[in-house]
């Protein structure tokens, strides 16, 4: 079975926080996602990495940055957290080419700023 | 500009008949389509998928058809149960984009009642 595991499953922040949100995938996978997830507005696509050390911004890239540095791990961080980034956010796995991988999802984390 | 679209936020069900979830894409080049399933504080399940090449695809209670003249898909659920209870996401991709991220909707919550 393909493991997608995030670091927390709840988080409390302050503004202006630096957080880092990890995300690891069991399966040897290429391609990583990181998506946010808020009521009414489905899942947003902040960044994804289809390689160690690549990285593309995805549909809200703004106020988040990215790392991976091994092959199973990608990092999403909030520079200066805001309250505008509590949200709920999702960290998923795919195998590489073409687009008909079913990405796989982890549990995961809810994030509130204060 | 939303390229897939769940207009429905919300559906609601009787135990035992069906739920019909709909979704409608904009973007010609989607050629592969995926249901996903989300419990609260949970991460997204894949559920079921189907390519442009067919028109319905089937596997236990879930059933998925896609009209592509009319750019719309939807997900059956027969018969329907509580434990069916989720927000259900549409998403697209297109294969001939190789590792393109996935495009979601916004989501419909299905509420089953017993």
């Amino acid at each position: 079975d393909v493991k997608v595991t995030q670091s927390s499953r709840y988080l409390v922040k302050r503004t202006g926080e630096k957080v880092f949100l990890e995300c690891v995938q069991d399966m040897d996978h290429e391609n990583m996602f990181w998506y946010r997830q808020d009521p009414g507005l489905g899942l947003r696509l902040i960044y994804f990495s289809y390689d160690v050390k690549m990285k593309e911004k995805g549909d809200i890239p703004e106020g988040y940055s990215v790392s991976r540095e091994k092959k199973e791990r990608f990092s999403l961080i909030l520079e200066s957290a805001s309250t505008n980034q509590t949200s709920m956010y999702l960290c998923a796995s795919t195998t590489g080419g073409a687009g008909t991988d079913t990405q796989y999802f982890g549990p995961g984390t809810r994030l509130t700023v204060l | 500009d939303q390229q897939v679209k769940q207009n429905s936020p919300s559906l609601s069900v009787q135990e035992g008949r069906i739920s019909i979830l709909n979704c409608d894409y904009t973007n010609s080049m989607f050629d592969y389509f995926l249901w996903y399933k989300k419990y609260p504080a949970e991460g997204p399940t894949f559920l079921i998928s189907i390519s442009s090449i067919k028109d319905k695809n089937e596997d236990g209670r879930f059933t998925v058809f896609l009209n592509k003249s009319a750019k719309h898909l939807s997900l059956h659920i027969v018969p329907s149960q509580p434990g069916d209870s989720a927000v259900y996401f549409c998403a697209a991709s297109s294969a001939s984009q190789a590792g393109t991220a996935l495009i979601f909707g916004k989501g419909t919550t299905l509420s089953v009642s017993s």
